[in-house]
């Protein structure tokens, strides 16, 4: 048990449409990271927030976007779903940058038909 | 641009063995090394994490070692049970912002 968590647990939306995944985590942990992992794949980075300010993003284009509150709350948003956007979504928190260790929470699973 | 493998993709073997799941990274910059297990369709679970500075950690019946200038990392699994099923993953933190790169991670089967 990581003390983060995430909603909803599963999520199936049409292509065209807008989702927003959310996150709480950890008191105290001021970082919040996003990843996305594809069926058998390895999590990719999507961004990060740090004191509510994006602090870095991966390779994912401007439809994915994010927002991180004062109370250790943060949410993804992606809009235009695509086929692609179909995979489990993790958020990690963590108690700053650099070399501090990351805590999931369980995911949530997203399809899109 | 950090490129994480593991090697091997999957793994079966019978409980009670002793086995090593390897990791190398491109880029030896690193801040930490992480070591996670994940049940299917759930999130990640951490096991060990290594800074830059250290050569390995040990938790219960796990070892994992880092060289870093060699940019491999190794996780020592002792006497192997069947609920250490799981696909476990490596990843490395190596810039500002704790980004972490994963590899693709490696699927193991203890079988009773």
């Amino acid at each position: 048990e990581t003390g983060v968590t995430q909603s909803p647990t599963h999520l199936i939306k049409t292509r065209g449409q807008q989702v927003t995944l959310r996150c709480s985590s950890q008191s105290g942990h001021n970082t919040v990271s996003w990843y996305q992992q594809a069926l058998g794949q390895g999590p990719q980075f999507i961004f990060q927030y740090y004191r509510e300010e994006e602090n870095g993003r991966g390779n994912f284009p401007p439809r994915f976007s994010g927002l991180q509150f004062p109370n250790y709350s943060s949410e993804l948003n992606v809009n235009a779903l695509e086929l692609d956007d179909s995979a489990l979504y993790l958020c990690a928190s963590s108690l700053g940058q650099s070399s501090y260790e990351q805590y999931f929470g369980p995911g949530t699973r997203l399809t899109v038909t | 641009k950090q490129e994480v493998t593991q090697i091997p993709a999957a793994l079966s073997v019978p409980e009670g063995e002793n086995l090593v799941l390897n990791c190398s990274f491109t880029d030896s910059a690193i801040y930490n090394l992480q070591w996670f297990r994940q049940d299917p369709g759930k999130g990640l679970t951490s096991l060990l994490l290594i800074q830059s500075s250290q050569r390995e950690q040990t938790s219960g019946r796990l070892n994992a070692s880092l060289d870093k200038s060699s940019g491999r990392s190794t996780l020592y699994i002792a006497a192997s049970q069947p609920g250490d099923s799981a696909t476990y993953l490596c990843a490395v933190s190596g810039n500002a912002g704790n980004m972490l790169t994963f590899g693709g991670g490696t699927r193991l089967m203890v079988k009773p």
